[in-house]
Protein backbone atom coordinates (compact mmCIF):
# COMPACT_ATOMS: atom_id res chain seq x y z
CA UNK A 1 0.00 0.00 0.00
CA UNK A 2 1.24 3.26 -1.11
CA UNK A 3 2.34 6.04 1.71
CA UNK A 4 3.17 9.04 1.24
CA UNK A 5 4.83 11.50 4.45
CA UNK A 6 5.66 15.14 4.16
CA UNK A 7 7.51 16.64 6.88
CA UNK A 8 7.65 19.02 8.33
CA UNK A 9 4.22 19.19 9.24
CA UNK A 10 4.51 23.14 9.51
CA UNK A 11 7.07 25.40 8.89
CA UNK A 12 7.37 29.59 9.72
CA UNK A 13 9.89 31.38 7.77
CA UNK A 14 10.88 35.28 7.64
CA UNK A 15 9.46 36.87 3.98
CA UNK A 16 12.60 36.65 1.20
CA UNK A 17 13.44 33.30 2.63
CA UNK A 18 13.96 30.32 0.12
CA UNK A 19 12.72 26.92 1.63
CA UNK A 20 11.94 23.75 0.89
CA UNK A 21 9.15 21.03 1.35
CA UNK A 22 9.90 17.26 1.47
CA UNK A 23 7.73 14.45 0.76
CA UNK A 24 8.31 10.90 0.57
CA UNK A 25 6.70 8.15 -0.93
CA UNK A 26 7.02 4.40 -0.17
CA UNK A 27 6.20 2.50 -3.59
CA UNK A 28 8.67 4.10 -6.57
CA UNK A 29 6.20 2.65 -8.96
CA UNK A 30 3.95 6.03 -9.65
CA UNK A 31 2.48 7.42 -13.17
CA UNK A 32 3.06 10.85 -11.91
CA UNK A 33 3.43 13.07 -8.72
CA UNK A 34 1.49 16.26 -7.95
CA UNK A 35 2.10 19.55 -5.87
CA UNK A 36 -0.72 21.27 -4.77
CA UNK A 37 -1.56 24.40 -2.48
CA UNK A 38 -4.81 24.62 -0.01
CA UNK A 39 -5.77 27.86 1.48
CA UNK A 40 -7.55 27.78 4.98
CA UNK A 41 -11.33 26.40 4.21
CA UNK A 42 -10.58 26.26 0.40
CA UNK A 43 -10.17 23.58 -2.00
CA UNK A 44 -6.97 22.40 -3.71
CA UNK A 45 -4.84 24.44 -6.26
CA UNK A 46 -2.53 22.48 -8.35
CA UNK A 47 0.52 23.87 -8.76
CA UNK A 48 2.91 21.39 -10.74
CA UNK A 49 3.07 17.65 -12.17
CA UNK A 50 5.73 15.88 -12.91
CA UNK A 51 5.46 12.86 -14.84
CA UNK A 52 7.16 9.45 -13.33
CA UNK A 53 9.64 10.36 -16.58
CA UNK A 54 10.54 13.32 -15.64
CA UNK A 55 12.80 15.03 -12.66
CA UNK A 56 11.71 18.67 -12.03
CA UNK A 57 9.20 21.06 -13.25
CA UNK A 58 9.35 24.48 -13.17
CA UNK A 59 6.88 27.56 -12.32
CA UNK A 60 7.64 30.77 -11.38
CA UNK A 61 9.46 31.08 -8.18
CA UNK A 62 8.57 27.10 -7.66
CA UNK A 63 10.80 24.54 -8.75
CA UNK A 64 9.66 20.61 -7.97
CA UNK A 65 12.07 17.83 -8.14
CA UNK A 66 11.15 14.04 -8.16
CA UNK A 67 13.92 11.76 -7.30
CA UNK A 68 11.38 8.04 -7.96
CA UNK A 69 14.62 5.31 -6.84
CA UNK A 70 14.99 7.31 -3.18
CA UNK A 71 11.49 7.65 -3.22
CA UNK A 72 11.45 11.35 -2.58
CA UNK A 73 10.32 14.76 -3.96
CA UNK A 74 11.00 18.10 -2.95
CA UNK A 75 9.04 21.57 -3.66
CA UNK A 76 11.44 24.56 -3.66
CA UNK A 77 9.94 28.20 -2.79
CA UNK A 78 12.35 30.45 -3.85
CA UNK A 79 12.00 34.75 -1.97
CA UNK A 80 9.19 33.56 -0.08
CA UNK A 81 6.21 35.83 0.43
CA UNK A 82 3.19 36.17 2.64
CA UNK A 83 1.00 35.13 0.05
CA UNK A 84 2.87 31.83 0.03
CA UNK A 85 1.30 30.73 3.32
CA UNK A 86 -1.30 27.85 3.09
CA UNK A 87 -0.92 24.02 3.27
CA UNK A 88 0.96 22.47 0.73
CA UNK A 89 0.42 18.88 -0.01
CA UNK A 90 1.98 16.19 -2.28
CA UNK A 91 0.26 13.35 -3.98
CA UNK A 92 0.78 10.66 -6.45
CA UNK A 93 -0.98 8.21 -8.77
CA UNK A 94 0.80 4.38 -8.26
CA UNK A 95 0.59 2.40 -11.34
CA UNK A 96 -1.36 -0.97 -11.41
CA UNK A 97 -5.18 -0.38 -12.09
CA UNK A 98 -6.61 2.85 -10.49
CA UNK A 99 -6.38 6.69 -10.93
CA UNK A 100 -6.65 7.78 -7.05
CA UNK A 101 -4.57 10.18 -5.91
CA UNK A 102 -2.63 9.31 -2.65
CA UNK A 103 -2.15 12.68 -0.60
CA UNK A 104 0.43 13.31 2.14
CA UNK A 105 -0.95 15.28 5.09
CA UNK A 106 0.77 18.40 4.05
CA UNK A 107 2.91 20.90 5.36
CA UNK A 108 1.55 23.95 6.58
CA UNK A 109 3.65 27.10 5.48
CA UNK A 110 3.73 30.47 7.37
CA UNK A 111 5.64 33.48 5.76
CA UNK A 112 6.11 36.36 8.22
CA UNK A 113 6.70 40.01 6.92
CA UNK B 1 -17.84 26.62 -16.05
CA UNK B 2 -14.55 27.49 -16.03
CA UNK B 3 -13.57 24.74 -12.80
CA UNK B 4 -15.26 22.88 -11.23
CA UNK B 5 -17.90 23.22 -9.46
CA UNK B 6 -20.08 21.81 -6.04
CA UNK B 7 -22.83 22.66 -3.92
CA UNK B 8 -23.76 22.90 -1.57
CA UNK B 9 -20.91 25.18 -0.10
CA UNK B 10 -22.31 23.98 2.91
CA UNK B 11 -24.27 21.40 4.84
CA UNK B 12 -25.37 20.70 8.64
CA UNK B 13 -27.60 17.73 8.84
CA UNK B 14 -28.82 15.63 11.93
CA UNK B 15 -27.27 11.99 12.35
CA UNK B 16 -29.50 9.59 10.57
CA UNK B 17 -30.50 11.78 7.75
CA UNK B 18 -29.70 11.25 3.83
CA UNK B 19 -27.62 13.88 2.17
CA UNK B 20 -26.32 14.40 -1.94
CA UNK B 21 -23.98 16.46 -2.58
CA UNK B 22 -23.51 17.50 -6.40
CA UNK B 23 -20.60 17.89 -8.03
CA UNK B 24 -20.16 19.60 -11.71
CA UNK B 25 -17.07 18.82 -13.43
CA UNK B 26 -14.50 21.09 -16.12
CA UNK B 27 -16.34 20.32 -19.43
CA UNK B 28 -15.31 17.79 -21.96
CA UNK B 29 -13.42 16.17 -18.85
CA UNK B 30 -14.40 12.05 -18.78
CA UNK B 31 -12.72 11.15 -15.45
CA UNK B 32 -14.13 12.51 -11.71
CA UNK B 33 -12.99 11.92 -8.63
CA UNK B 34 -14.52 12.01 -5.34
CA UNK B 35 -12.20 12.47 -1.73
CA UNK B 36 -13.08 13.41 1.66
CA UNK B 37 -10.65 15.50 4.01
CA UNK B 38 -10.92 15.51 7.45
CA UNK B 39 -9.88 18.23 9.60
CA UNK B 40 -5.72 18.23 9.79
CA UNK B 41 -5.51 15.58 7.41
CA UNK B 42 -4.79 14.35 3.57
CA UNK B 43 -7.61 14.12 1.15
CA UNK B 44 -8.48 10.30 0.69
CA UNK B 45 -10.00 8.80 -1.93
CA UNK B 46 -13.50 7.69 -1.85
CA UNK B 47 -14.62 6.68 -6.38
CA UNK B 48 -13.59 7.08 -9.59
CA UNK B 49 -15.61 7.64 -12.32
CA UNK B 50 -14.36 7.33 -15.89
CA UNK B 51 -17.70 8.35 -17.94
CA UNK B 52 -20.83 6.86 -15.91
CA UNK B 53 -19.06 3.92 -14.80
CA UNK B 54 -17.62 3.43 -11.43
CA UNK B 55 -13.86 2.41 -12.49
CA UNK B 56 -12.77 2.45 -8.80
CA UNK B 57 -15.24 2.33 -5.59
CA UNK B 58 -12.34 1.27 -3.10
CA UNK B 59 -12.52 3.74 -0.91
CA UNK B 60 -16.02 3.58 0.00
CA UNK B 61 -16.20 3.72 3.61
CA UNK B 62 -19.41 1.59 3.99
CA UNK B 63 -22.95 0.74 1.87
CA UNK B 64 -24.01 4.37 2.88
CA UNK B 65 -21.97 5.60 0.45
CA UNK B 66 -22.89 5.68 -2.83
CA UNK B 67 -22.12 7.92 -6.03
CA UNK B 68 -23.67 8.38 -9.53
CA UNK B 69 -22.93 9.70 -12.65
CA UNK B 70 -25.40 9.18 -15.01
CA UNK B 71 -24.69 10.97 -18.29
CA UNK B 72 -20.85 10.91 -17.36
CA UNK B 73 -20.82 14.99 -16.42
CA UNK B 74 -22.14 15.41 -13.46
CA UNK B 75 -21.92 13.47 -10.37
CA UNK B 76 -23.91 12.80 -7.05
CA UNK B 77 -22.52 11.42 -3.52
CA UNK B 78 -25.08 9.79 -1.76
CA UNK B 79 -25.18 9.23 1.98
CA UNK B 80 -27.20 7.27 3.79
CA UNK B 81 -28.47 7.14 7.35
CA UNK B 82 -25.91 10.07 8.30
CA UNK B 83 -23.70 9.49 10.73
CA UNK B 84 -20.90 12.37 13.43
CA UNK B 85 -18.01 10.61 12.11
CA UNK B 86 -18.92 11.30 8.25
CA UNK B 87 -18.51 15.28 9.42
CA UNK B 88 -16.00 15.96 7.00
CA UNK B 89 -15.09 18.03 3.78
CA UNK B 90 -15.92 16.70 0.72
CA UNK B 91 -13.83 16.97 -2.13
CA UNK B 92 -14.50 16.23 -6.36
CA UNK B 93 -12.17 16.89 -8.75
CA UNK B 94 -12.10 16.03 -12.73
CA UNK B 95 -9.56 15.49 -15.35
CA UNK B 96 -9.18 14.92 -19.01
CA UNK B 97 -8.97 11.19 -17.89
CA UNK B 98 -5.43 10.15 -20.30
CA UNK B 99 -4.63 7.76 -17.96
CA UNK B 100 -1.76 8.56 -15.41
CA UNK B 101 -0.88 11.39 -17.08
CA UNK B 102 -3.10 14.34 -16.32
CA UNK B 103 -3.90 16.87 -13.91
CA UNK B 104 -6.64 16.89 -11.61
CA UNK B 105 -8.51 20.10 -11.13
CA UNK B 106 -10.28 20.55 -7.67
CA UNK B 107 -13.31 21.72 -6.45
CA UNK B 108 -14.03 24.07 -3.55
CA UNK B 109 -15.82 21.10 -1.74
CA UNK B 110 -18.71 20.64 0.35
CA UNK B 111 -18.53 21.15 4.14
CA UNK B 112 -20.52 18.21 5.74
CA UNK B 113 -21.72 18.66 9.42
CA UNK B 114 -23.37 16.28 11.10
CA UNK B 115 -25.12 16.87 14.48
Amino acid sequence: KQEVTQIPAALSVPEGENLVLNCSFTDSAIYNLQWFRQDPGKGLTSLLLIQSSQREQTSGRLNASLDKSSGRSTLYIAASQPGDSATYLCALITQGGSEKLVFGKGTKLTVNP
Amino acid sequence: GAGVSQTPSNKVTEKGKYVELRCDPISGHTALYWYRQSLGQGPEFLIYFQGTGAADDSGLPNDRFFAVRPEGSVSTLKIQRTERGDSAVYLCASSLGVQGSETQYFGPGTRLLVL
